[in-house]
């Protein structure tokens, strides 16, 4: 257990529908993240939430879009997904981003997606 | 930019083999460096970390040093268990606390 929730676990979607992911951390932090894991590829940072306000797009496609109300839960909504966002999508918290400081990232287990 | 490099993968080895590996970073500032494990069908789990020069991190019979001279922070455990199949990811944290991640390594342990 980390403190980091994820639902749902494994989701199946077709490429017309729209669905959502759910991230909640119950740790007190204030900054969030969205990864993508795909097979045999590297980790990609998607977003960064920084006290419910994004500080980072790492240029991801319109289909996927954050939301952060506030600082424990982070969500990821999806439509007209293609299937090579099939993926593990993994949410993150971690204490903040401050300055100098330098603080380690708390994960979820992750949402496996499959687009069909 | 920052950037991580650590060992291609997989790693299979034997248990109770001596295991490392490499992991090496560019970065400006002064980074904390970070071993994260993932277990099959989890997330990542901080294994440990260092925050300056010559720093130890450690947990579970794992430790990495961090080597300011030769940009380095290699993971190492004297005795690997069955139980230490993962993938390990190797990661560095700088410029109000963005992580960049190494691509993982994978380690098989083979009773």
């Amino acid at each position: 257990e980390t403190g980091v929730t994820q639902t749902p676990r494994h989701l199946v979607m077709g490429m017309t529908n729209k669905k959502s992911l759910k991230c909640e951390q119950h740790l007190g932090h204030n900054a969030m993240y969205w990864y993508k894991q795909s097979a045999k590829k590297p980790l990609e940072l998607m977003f960064v939430y920084n006290f419910k306000e994004q500080t980072e797009n790492n240029s991801v496609p319109s289909r996927f879009s954050p939301e952060c109300p506030n600082s424990s839960h982070l969500f990821l909504h999806l439509h007209t997904l293609q299937p090579e966002d099939s993926a593990l999508y993994l949410c993150a918290s971690s204490q903040g981003l401050a300055g100098g400081i330098n603080y380690e990232q708390y994960f979820g287990p992750g949402t496996r997606l499959t687009v069909t | 930019g920052n950037s991580v490099t650590q060992m291609e993968g997989p790693v299979t080895l034997s248990e109770e083999a001596f295991l490392t590996i490499n992991c090496t970073y560019t970065a400006t500032g002064y980074p904390s460096l970070f071993w994260y494990v993932q277990y099959p069908g989890e997330g990542l789990q901080l294994l440990l970390k260092a925050t300056k020069a010559d720093d130890k991190g450690s947990n579970k019979g794992f430790e990495a040093t961090y080597r300011k001279e030769t940009t380095s922070f290699h993971l190492e455990k004297g005795s690997v268990q069955v139980s230490d199949s993962a993938v390990y990811f190797c990661a560095l944290s700088s410029n109000a606390g963005k992580s960049t991640f190494g691509d993982g390594t994978t380690l098989t342990v083979k009773p």
